[in-house]
């Protein structure tokens, strides 16, 4: 089955570039998706197709696809990003496609 | 403003079935596909299934592939998914997500609610 990998952790300083990345075999033909889960709460959508910010989500993140790497650049973190962060795809098309998740970063800004 | 509110979680018996319910509110329910995922404690985000609008397209994920089905009641607005031979591994927090109307996978999502299998 297809699996999406992620560092199990990153850390930066406030104020610093957080990086972190999402690689996948189907990531050159597909979109990547990026979601943040702080702790208790359910997830929240931060990027989608790639490189799109859904209203409401800040500036400081972007995101990026080459390859078959996908990176979340939080530019400029902040003590509230300090979170999991979570990328989604798939490597099928069509009907019934099974979505995957990558196993999560924990982003520690301090 | 959209609503999300899951239902039907509690402790079940390993090989014994469980019924989620997914209330929505708030959008236009038979617009959009909807999704089941998961976390188990501690660990990360699966997912878990997904249905198309009409219900003509529906997936899974393996680990529940043959045990789970999905559905969706578009005149009742609710998303519904049936567990059966349940197992220890399949106890998590079943989080109910809607996806957007601009291609944003899973924009929205419920507070979950909680399947603990044990004996």
């Amino acid at each position: 089955s297809y699996e999406l990998t992620q560092p199990p952790s990153v850390s930066v300083s406030p104020g610093q570039t957080a990086r972190i990345t999402c690689s996948g075999d189907a990531l050159p033909k597909k979109y990547a998706y990026w979601y943040q889960q702080k702790s208790g709460q359910a997830p929240v959508l931060v990027i989608y197709e790639d490189s799109k910010r859904p209203s409401g989500i800040p500036e400081r993140f972007s995101g990026s696809s080459s390859g078959t790497m996908a990176t979340l650049t939080i530019s400029g973190a902040q003590v509230e990003d300090e979170a999991d962060y979570y990328c989604y795809s798939t490597d099928s098309s069509g009907n019934h496609i099974p979505w995957v998740f990558g196993g999560g970063t924990k982003l520690t800004v301090l | 403003e959209v609503q999300l509110v899951e239902s039907g979680g509690g402790l079940v018996q390993p090989g014994r079935s469980l019924r989620l319910s997914c209330a929505a509110s708030g959008f236009t329910f038979d617009d959009y596909a909807m999704h089941w995922v998961r976390q188990a404690p501690g660990k990360g985000l699966e997912w878990v299934s997904g249905i198309s609008w009409n219900s003509g397209s529906i997936g899974y994920a393996d680990s529940v592939k043959g045990r789970f089905t999905i559905s969706r009641d578009n005149a009742k607005n609710s998303l519904y998914l049936q567990m059966n031979s349940l197992r220890a591994e399949d106890t998590a927090l079943y989080y109910c997500a809607k996806d957007g109307r601009f291609g944003e996978l899973l924009r929205y999502w419920g507070q979950g609610t909680l399947v603990t299998v044990s004996s």
